[in-house]
This record gives structure tokens, C-alpha cells and sequence, in this order.
């Protein structure tokens, strides 16, 4: 079975500054998506980014990239240039490329971001 | 276009009495999950269907949660009888097959 895990529970960042976020997993499988998401208050999932395995590129989209290290399992997100309303929590979830098997998503406990003045 | 909608938003009820939540997936979507997060975890599947069918429901509480998808579109799960450790939000997603998953807004359950 596939775990993911994030082992900084809560990140405060200054804004305008920029912050990362861990994450490792562990999984025997060659093919597979990582991703991160926010949640805020609401409570509403949100994708930010997600990453192909098979892609040695690292994903980037505007503020937010990846550190995609697939031999150490570590996944790590960069938030540049914070903004008060990047303050949520953020959840690291694996989910398995491989056809005929469930596509569910395998989240970490994750990690709230404080966005500071 | 219309995101994946969820009711009720919060709910509290009693240890033993029984809860439904409703999902509406977005339009076209043929895969459904419901999630459970618990405070302080990230969400965890309860269920997937693809269509009508069941695709992995290996961490449903059988004997006290269910789910139907009837015609493959809307989704309930249900709760009976609840207990108090069944306390969390649960979220409801919905995607194309193997595409990227839209989460509703969740219902809060809270059991006293």
C-alpha cells in the first residue's frame, strides 16, 4: 500500500516571501501522479499542481513549482511570493497510474500555511 | 460550470441515529467518491463508483455505512446507526475517468 507523508504539521511564511513544503512517500509502483491541494476554511479541496512520475521536469504553475526527486520519494512545493490568501491547509496525495486499478487519491495529514503581514 | 454540489453543509446528531448526505457530481462525470476526513487527518476514500458500479469500497464500514449512485448520477451515503467516531466532514468528488478529481464543498457531521 501506498503512503504519503508530510511531516511539518503547520509553515508560517512572511508575505511576499517564499516558503516549501515537504513531502515523502513511499510506493513499489514505476507510474504514478502526485499532487498537491489547499484547503481553506471552506473546507473545499483545490487542486494546485500535480506531477507525472514519468516526467523528469518539475511541475510550475505561476507562484507554485515542485521539487520532484522520484529516487529519495520527495515532493516538495514552493510557494513564492506569498500572498495572504495562500493561507490554508495544504495536503501532498499520491494516486496511482496504473489502468483497471481504483484511481483513488492517497492524501498525507498535511500542513496549515500562515501567511503573515 | 457548475462545481460538485453537497447537502447538507453541517449536520448533529445523536450516537445511533442514522444520516444521509447527497452528492451531485459535475455533469459528465462518471466517477464518484466519497471521502472521509477526520480533524486533524487528510481525507481518506470510503467509496469510488464508475458509473452505476462499485469500484473499491475496501474501506467502507459496511456494517453501519452505505452508498448507491442510482442512474450514475447523484450519490448518498448513509449512516446507520452512527457512532461517535464517525465525527468528521465528508467529501464528495467527482471526475472523468482517471482524471483530475473536483471535491465538493463537504458536510461537517458532528455525533454527541
Amino acid at each position: 500500500a501506498q503512503t504519503v507523508t508530510q511531516s511539518q504539521p503547520e509553515m508560517s511564511v512572511q508575505e511576499a516571501e517564499t516558503v516549501t513544503l515537504s513531502c515523502t512517500y513511499d510506493t513499489s509502483e514505476s507510474d504514478y501522479y502526485l499532487f498537491w491541494y489547499k484547503q481553506p476554511p471552506s473546507r473545499q479541496m483545490i487542486l494546485v499542481i500535480r506531477q507525472e512520475a514519468y516526467k523528469q521536469q518539475n511541475a510550475t504553475e505561476n507562484r507554485f513549482s515542485v521539487n520532484f526527486q522520484k529516487a529519495a520519494k520527495s515532493f516538495s512545493l514552493k510557494i513564492s511570493d506569498s500572498q495572504l490568501g495562500d493561507a490554508a491547509m495544504y495536503f501532498c496525495a499520491y494516486r496511482s497510474a496504473l489502468t483497471g486499478t481504483a484511481s483513488k487519491l492517497t492524501f498525507g495529514t498535511g500542513t496549515r500555511l500562515q501567511v503573515t503581514l | 460550470e457548475a462545481g460538485v454540489a453537497q447537502s447538507p453543509r453541517y449536520k448533529i446528531i445523536e450516537k445511533r441515529q442514522s444520516v444521509a448526505f447527497w452528492c451531485n457530481p459535475i455533469s459528465g462525470h462518471a466517477t464518484l467518491y466519497w471521502y472521509q476526513q477526520i480533524l486533524g487527518q487528510g481525507p481518506k476514500l470510503l467509496i469510488q463508483f464508475q458509473n452505476n458500479g462499485v469500484v473499491d469500497d475496501s474501506q467502507l464500514p459496511k456494517d453501519r455505512f452505505s452508498a448507491e449512485r442510482l442512474k450514475g448520477v447523484d450519490s448518498t451515503l448513509k449512516i446507520q446507526p452512527a457512532k461517535l467516531e464517525d465525527s468528521a466532514v465528508y467529501l464528495c468528488a467527482s471526475s472523468f475517468i482517471r482524471g483530475e478529481q473536483f471535491f465538493g464543498p463537504g458536510t461537517r457531521l458532528t455525533v454527541l
